[in-house]
């Protein structure tokens, strides 16, 4: 059972470079989010999206952009990365169907990135 | 926006002792889930437990239970028989009417001897 893919799981970048982080679902979930976790931070919410083709804003969008052409995909791409994206990033979805499962959310291994 | 709080950053515990970890939220809302994460070292995310906010009893998943109180906007969670493998990060996190799960700055579980 694959759940939430995420890759790569390390990345260290120089200032003002770009990179896509990417995250895969194999649970038919119509719900994507990208978080950050910082410490004494939490979880934060950079993006989501509620099915292919409907992306928004989170809590902290500035500096990324994401997508989702697929209901499988939903890669975050840091467009000229900062040390102060320096993070650890997680990838997680939910089923919007209801059910049993309804609100929780199923995260990805997180992607520790650090930019130089 | 829902806020999510928890008091403590740190807490300690012996095994086999119980041990409570608080979390508050603010909400304008009626009907919404509660759930609390587990963080071990490893970084995965792992769901303890959830709750319905329509549902007046406490949920409960073996060792882990909490103690919800609704009009407090109260949700604690209460480990029993603590093992050195609950030590880890928690998260207390809130969903409402959106789909996002808004999460509180985490409690540093440490489990000794």
């Amino acid at each position: 059972n694959a759940g939430v893919t995420q890759t790569p799981k390390f990345q260290v970048l120089k200032t003002g470079q770009s990179m896509t982080l990417q995250c895969a679902q194999d649970m038919n979930h119509e719900y994507m989010s990208w978080y950050r976790q910082d410490p004494g931070m939490g979880l934060r919410l950079i993006h989501y999206s509620v099915g292919a083709g409907i992306t928004d804003q989170g809590e902290v969008p500035n500096g990324y952009n994401v997508s989702r052409s697929t209901t499988e995909d939903f890669p975050l791409r840091l467009l000229s990365a900062a040390p102060s994206q320096t993070s650890v990033y997680f990838c997680a979805s939910s089923s919007m169907r209801g059910g049993p499962e309804t609100g929780e959310l199923f995260f990805g291994e997180g992607s520790r990135l650090t930019v130089l | 926006a829902q806020t999510v709080t928890q008091s403590q950053p740190e807490m300690s515990v012996q095994e086999a002792e119980t041990v409570t970890l608080s979390c508050t939220y603010d909400t304008s809302e009626s009907d919404y889930y509660l759930f609390w994460y587990k963080q071990p070292p490893s970084r995965q995310m792992i769901l303890v437990i959830r709750q319905e906010a329509y549902k007046q009893q406490n949920a409960t998943e073996n060792r882990f239970s909490v103690n919800f109180q609704k009009a407090a906007k109260s949700f604690s969670l209460k480990i029993s028989d603590s093992q050195l493998g609950d030590a880890a990060m928690y998260f207390c996190a809130y969903r409402g009417s959106g789909y996002a799960l808004n999460f509180g700055k985490g409690t540093s579980l440490l489990v000794t001897p």
